[in-house]
């Protein structure tokens, strides 16, 4: 079945550093990709998707590549602030459904 | 506002008690899901709803019934909770059941003694 391997946490940064959450996956067909983010106390957010091979998605600073070579969706930051503390998940869907496969998560936590 | 909403936000019950989870939203969209994030923060999908009708059902015990009176609502309920049934549910939603963004709700929060 499909599945999503992400780095595990946390992952402690001070501000302004260069962030990168690893993704790996592994899919029947060919998935789209995602990356949501979980602030605090909050329900999950978009950040950003890619919905085929070498599509790069964008928002808020942050970048990912659909990499189909090497199954990857690694999510960049060139410098991350306080505000970015969260826990961010990787996650796919395939077929004609649009049910999400996560990844276990990844708790970032930025200190100034 | 616009958002998907669920109430209530904690649960606090004892085990082999009946409880009810409901989800609500306002912005026009047809599918709705649940979702069950665990204490690891690891979430898995439980149930998914296109215009009513059930189109995702995982392998969740059957004391789980979700309920959709219309497009706008998902409820969930549980009969005779568990103590591994402690965690956080997400009611999520988005426009069509393919690959489009799904909005999540706030979470709730439930603990069984």
């Amino acid at each position: 079945g499909d599945s999503v391997t992400q780095m595990e946490g946390p992952v402690t940064l001070s501000e302004e550093a260069f962030l990168t959450i690893n993704c790996t996956y592994t899919a029947t067909g060919y998935p789209s990709l995602f990356w949501y983010v979980q602030y605090p106390g909050e329900g999950l957010q978009l950040l950003l998707k890619a919905t085929k091979a070498d599509d790069k998605g964008s928002n808020k600073g942050f970048e990912a590549t659909y990499r189909k070579e090497t199954t990857s969706f690694h999510l960049e930051k060139g410098s991350v602030q306080v505000s970015d503390s969260a826990v961010y998940f990787c996650a796919l869907t395939t077929g004609g459904g649009n049910k999400l496969t996560f990844g276990t998560g990844t708790q970032l936590k930025v200190e100034l | 506002d616009t958002a998907v909403s669920q109430t209530p936000k904690y649960l606090v019950t004892q085990m082999g008690n009946d409880k009810s989870i409901k989800c609500e939203q306002n912005l026009g969209h047809d599918t709705m899901y649940w979702y069950k994030q665990d204490s690891k923060k690891f979430l898995k999908i439980m149930f998914s709803y296109n215009n009513k009708e059930l189109i995702i059902n995982e392998t969740v015990p059957n004391r789980f019934s979700p309920k959709s009176p219309d497009k706008a609502h998902l409820n969930l309920h549980i009969n005779s909770l568990e103590l591994g049934d402690s965690a956080v549910y997400f009611c999520a939603s988005s426009q069509g059941a393919r690959v489009n963004e799904q909005f999540f709700g706030p979470g709730t929060r439930l603990t069984v003694l």
